[in-house]
This record gives C-alpha cells, sequence and structure tokens, in this order.
C-alpha cells in the first residue's frame, strides 16, 4: 500500500511570505494529522481532522496558519505570513478510525521549511 | 492538560547492554505509542499499547504499560549499533484526540 505522500519536500522562504504544504494520506485512512517537529524536539499537533471536520485545533496559531481537508481525503496546511520561528519539519500523518479512537499513525516524509 | 514526560533524553550505551526508557504522562489516556525516528527520516510506528498490563515486542525492544501509574518502559536488550535512533512515546488523548509526544530519547549505541 502506498504511504503518506507530502510535497514539497523542501522549502525556503522569506519571512512574512507565505507557503502552502499539501498532503495526501493512506487511501481509506479518516483521520489526518498535521505536526509542527523542530529540531531537537517532539512532534507538536497543530490540527487534527477527521474526515473532512477538525476535531482539534487547540496548538494552531490560527492568526497565520490555516488547514483544510477538502472531500475528506487531501489536505493543505498553510502559512501566512510566515516568521522565522515558523522553521521546522512539517509532517502529516494518517490513521484508521476504529469506533471513537484512532489506530497508530502513519507518517509521512515531512516538509522542511527554512525561514530566513 | 495531558503531558507527556520522556527519560531519559540522551543515553550512550555499549552494545550488548540493557537499557529501559521511561515515559510518564499526567492524565487518563486511551492508547500509547512507541515511534522511531532516524535522523532526517520520518516517524516509524514500533508499538501500539491499548490496555494496562499490555507488552509487546520485537527483536530486541519490548514495550510495556501501566495505566495505573500512567507509565510505559522501552526496554532494550543486548543493544546493537542499529538501534541507534530517537524514539518517542506519544499518549492519545480520551476519545481519540490530540496526540501529545514526548521530548523523544536520543539513543546511541557504542559499537
Amino acid at each position: 500500500e502506498a504511504g503518506v505522500a507530502q510535497s514539497p519536500r523542501y522549502k525556503i522562504i522569506e519571512k512574512r511570505q507565505s507557503v502552502a504544504f499539501w498532503c495526501n494520506p493512506i487511501s481509506g485512512h479518516a483521520t489526518l494529522y498535521w505536526y509542527q517537529q523542530i529540531l531537537g524536539q517532539g512532534p507538536k499537533l497543530l490540527i487534527q481532522f477527521q474526515n473532512n471536520g477538525v476535531v482539534d485545533d487547540s496548538q494552531l496559531p490560527k492568526d497565520r496558519f490555516s488547514a483544510e481537508r477538502l472531500k475528506g481525503v487531501d489536505s493543505t496546511l498553510k502559512i501566512q505570513p510566515a516568521k522565522l520561528e515558523d522553521s521546522a519539519v512539517y509532517l502529516c500523518a494518517s490513521s484508521q478510525l476504529q469506533g471513537m479512537s484512532s489506530y497508530e499513525q502513519y507518517f509521512g516524509p515531512g516538509t522542511r521549511l527554512t525561514v530566513t | 492538560e495531558l503531558k507527556v514526560e520522556q527519560n531519559p533524553l540522551f543515553l550512550s550505551m555499549q552494545e550488548g547492554k540493557n537499557y529501559t526508557i521511561y515515559c510518564n504522562y499526567s492524565t487518563t489516556s486511551d492508547r500509547l505509542y512507541w515511534y522511531r525516528q532516524d535522523p532526517g527520516k520520518s516517524l516509524e510506528s514500533l508499538f501500539v499499547l491499548l490496555s494496562n498490563g499490555a507488552v509487546k515486542q520485537e527483536g530486541r525492544l519490548m514495550a510495556s504499560l501501566d495505566t495505573k501509574a500512567r507509565l510505559s518502559t522501552l526496554h532494550i536488550t543486548a543493544a546493537v549499533h542499529d538501534l541507534s535512533a530517537t524514539y518517542f512515546c506519544a499518549v492519545e488523548g480520551t476519545g481519540g484526540f490530540k496526540t501529545i509526544f514526548g521530548a523523544g530519547t536520543r539513543l546511541f549505541v557504542k559499537a
């Protein structure tokens, strides 16, 4: 089975510019996650979708970050405008859904963002 | 608020030795995960622990869960260099929401 796909793999932008990341989850996975991983730290959940609805976005900086999941499949994460502290790897993950809980998450390769 | 603490954060060990990584969490959880991350790579799932007393083993790694103590352990037996990586535990909040990751344990196994 194909894994979680992300693009681009690398992006360098200047502060105050905007950027968008794309994620295609594993087919049939109802739950999709976006994480931010700063160098040397564990992943931090930004937003969690179940099908095309948001179930948690409490740690998403909503003044500059936005995310959507159209038709419950692909998702995009946007940053506008970017700040230096947004430099990180952005990981997308997906999981199956069983009842109210999700199974283990499968992670994509990530997008490494550098803001200069 | 769910918090997850791992220790140690850094571990350097000799090949052939045993060691345990600890993961403590602060509130009731539905399930706990262990992941491995190699430098510059994404995360790979190792174990999913669903209930109190759960124990899973794969090769030289064994994970266990004590929900009453809110503690999970990842035990390494007779370490080999290939196990060098960062290991994360992640705890899922009740209802399947908001997975919180620990800071990670950077393991280096010396030949």
